[in-house]
């Protein structure tokens, strides 16, 4: 998707904390987002960065940094219900454009 | 608030038909968004909306593919020959504007299978 990279699968244990990593070209940027997907539903908005820094929402935090094109998504306290798909999105020019997903699997 | 609202939901036709998309964003919401998501795939934009007039299309293939939001409200989407290739979900969103942290509300999608 336009130069947007995530890993394409993770697993991870329920309870425990994982970090999902997104790079992409920074031209033309002004702000990142985060959707969960679950399987067979749409998209829902998790978090929005658009400044350096770190934006903490209960077990999820996002992260940027703007002059890196890097962005990860922290979700801790790992619940079966998260395992879905998470989309970077990169907001260019008033266009958001997705990148691929990384799929998540949480073990008992 | 109500959420976006597609139709239909499931689609089956065959290779060279035709095949129409509806969808009805959130009160007040100017700008709408067409995605395509492939099975696997992430959501790729194909058309984008601002009230009534297009903001970018550079990726609908305008061979086969037409949109419009008369209005600048509802908005249909045709796909009209299908190829095999077409077999996707096909996603609507609307947010209040296009600029700043304009978060994407999406329907639930119209699922397409060309046979």
């Amino acid at each position: 998707g336009q130069n947007i990279d995530q890993p394409t699968e993770m697993t991870a244990t329920e309870g425990a904390i994982v970090q999902i990593n997104c790079t992409y070209q920074t031209s033309g940027f002004n702000g990142l987002f985060w959707y969960q997907q679950h399987a067979g539903e749409a998209p829902t908005f998790l978090s929005y960065n658009v400044l350096d820094g770190l934006e903490e929402k209960g077990r999820f935090s996002s992260f940027l940094s703007r002059s890196k094109g890097y962005s990860y998504l922290l979700l801790k306290e790992l619940q079966m219900k998260d395992s879905a798909s998470y989309l970077c999105a990169v907001k260019r020019d008033d266009k958001i454009i997705f990148g691929k997903g990384t799929r998540l699997h949480i073990l008992p | 608030e109500a959420g976006v609202a597609q139709s239909p939901r499931y689609k089956i036709i065959e290779k060279r038909q035709s095949v129409a998309f509806w969808c009805n964003p959130i009160s007040g919401h100017a700008t709408l968004y067409w995605y395509q998501q492939i099975l696997g795939q992430g959501p790729k934009l194909l058309i984008q909306f601002q009230n009534n007039g297009v903001v970018d299309d550079s990726q609908l293939p305008k061979d086969r593919f037409s949109a419009e939001r008369l209005k600048g409200v509802d908005s249909t989407l045709k796909i009209q020959p299908a190829k095999l290739e077409d077999s996707a979900v096909y996603l609507c969103a609307s947010s209040l504007t296009q600029s700043g942290a304009n978060v994407l509300t999406f329907g639930a999608g119209s699922r397409l299978t060309v046979l």
